[in-house]
């Protein structure tokens, strides 16, 4: 198993450009959720999906968009991008929530992370 | 108020120290309770679940004190290979979860 893939590892982006972050993964997890990593901050919610065409947003969803088409892949669209979205995105799936699938069936797997600049 | 908060340290410890790491959230319907690991801002990894009961995994014992609304990480006997950030995470059943900002954790020799 490859577990959780994301292309690219680096990116720099012009102010206004658009852009895919991809996520994939071959655990058949239902759920997976998009983090930013500001330095010095921890990770924070962007979008999430408990399943193949449903999605949420979570804490700082402004800016980005996602879609769920297939259980394996999950990908992050930067509208625009702008100065402001430099940082460390970090893909993540779990087979389910807390209490439906057992012991750690909510442990997440991350993905190795994209760096994005936007100058 | 953050939902998730964490001690801000850093902490720098000699090896062979112990240190305790504290964590408080916010969210009452939280369900479920973790510690994971970051190294050099490279992916989190899952260092262990807490549970009511606690739990321990050879020099590391993770609390929960779900009254207070508390969790807590203990390191015995520090080594060079701990450091790293210390990150509490608490899910909720809906699938969300949110992070605290991490704890650095410096062992110096």
């Amino acid at each position: 198993n490859a577990g959780v893939t994301q292309t690219p590892k680096f990116q720099v982006l012009k102010t206004g450009q658009s852009m895919t972050l991809q996520c994939a993964q071959d655990m058949n997890h239902e759920y997976m959720s998009w983090y930013r990593q500001d330095p010095g901050m921890g990770l924070r919610l962007i979008h999430y999906s408990v399943g193949a065409g449903i999605t949420d947003q979570g804490e700082v969803p402004n800016g980005y968009n996602v879609s769920r088409s297939t259980t394996e892949d999950f990908p992050l669209r930067l509208l625009s991008a702008a100065p402001s979205q430099t940082s460390v995105y970090f893909c993540a799936s779990f087979q389910a929530p807390s209490g439906s699938g057992g012991a750690l069936a909510d442990t997440q797997y991350f993905g190795p992370g994209t760096r994005l600049t936007v100058l | 108020r953050k939902e998730v908060e964490q001690d801000p340290g850093p902490f720098n410890v000699p090896e062979g120290a112990t240190v305790a790491f504290n964590c408080t959230y916010s969210n009452s319907a939280s369900q479920s309770f973790f510690w994971y690991r970051q190294d050099c801002r490279k992916e989190p990894k899952l260092l262990m679940s807490v549970y009511s009961s606690g739990n321990e995994d050879g020099r590391f014992t993770a609390q929960l004190n779900r009254a207070s609304q508390y969790i807590s990480l203990l390191i015995r006997d520090s080594k060079l290979s701990d450091s790293a950030t210390y990150l509490c995470v608490v899910n909720t059943n809906a699938g969300k979860s949110t992070f605290g900002d991490g704890t650095t954790l410096t062992v110096k020799p």
